[in-house]
């Protein structure tokens, strides 16, 4: 068990460039999470997998912004014409979603973007 | 829609002391789940402790509790015998059905020696 990682961990871009982000989850996970985190705010939910499928995407997630997870296994999350709104911790979480109580969501070290 | 909320933006104990941070939320949910999660300067979060709001006690963990108030919507952390590595910041999470999270603004714990 390796944990969750994501690459790059840090990415300066200019204004109105594309960005890709990845994630890697911890094996065996099938839920997968992507959340964005402001300085000095708690990370807001931004959309989850189950397996290949995007369960659910918040309002947050405008038009620029897709993500996907293809084989059910890793995941990119995919920002157009960058905005400097857009710098931000980006997070991803994955979890076993086996939907018990007991199901927890573990954090990878994010990709902090810095849009300039 | 659910909120969180932790009007505590900084706090500060002293080592071996114990120190409690506060956490309300809002939901019209009976059933739900709430955790508190670390975050320490440059490291990724890792979860602290859970409660499942169908259990009437309070979950511990170590030198972590919480006092679950349902009623209240409050969901507390005490954090005993505090230790220089607990220097971190907190948050307070919400989940409905164990899917996604919302987080409150987070608190800010610094631990002195």
């Amino acid at each position: 068990d390796t944990g969750v990682s994501q690459d790059p961990r840090h990415k300066i871009t200019k204004r109105g460039q594309n960005v890709t982000f990845r994630c890697d989850p911890i094996s065996e996970h099938n839920r997968l999470y992507w959340y964005r985190q402001t300085l000095g705010q708690g990370p807001e939910f931004l959309t989850y997998f189950q397996n290949e499928a995007q369960l659910e995407k918040s309002r947050l997630l405008s038009d620029r912004f897709s993500a996907e997870r293809p084989k059910g296994s890793f995941s990119t999350l995919e920002i157009q014409r960058t905005e400097q709104g857009d710098s931000a911790m980006y997070l991803c979480a994955s979890s076993l979603g086996a939907g018990a109580p007991t199901d927890t969501q573990y954090f990878g070290p994010g990709t902090r973007l810095t849009v300039l | 829609a659910q909120t969180v909320t932790q009007s505590q933006p900084e706090m500060s104990v002293q080592e071996a002391e114990t120190v409690t941070l506060s956490c309300t939320y809002d939901t019209s949910e009976s059933d739900y789940y709430l955790f508190w999660y670390k975050q320490p300067p440059s490291r990724q979060m890792i979860l602290v402790i859970r409660q499942e709001a169908y259990k009437q006690q309070n979950a511990t963990e170590n030198r972590f509790s919480v006092n679950f108030q349902k009623a209240a919507k409050s969901f507390s952390l005490k954090i005993s015998d505090s230790q220089l590595g607990d220097a971190a910041m907190y948050f307070c999470a919400y989940s409905f059905n164990t899917d996604k999270l919302i987080f409150g603004t987070g608190t800010r714990l610094q631990v002195f020696p």
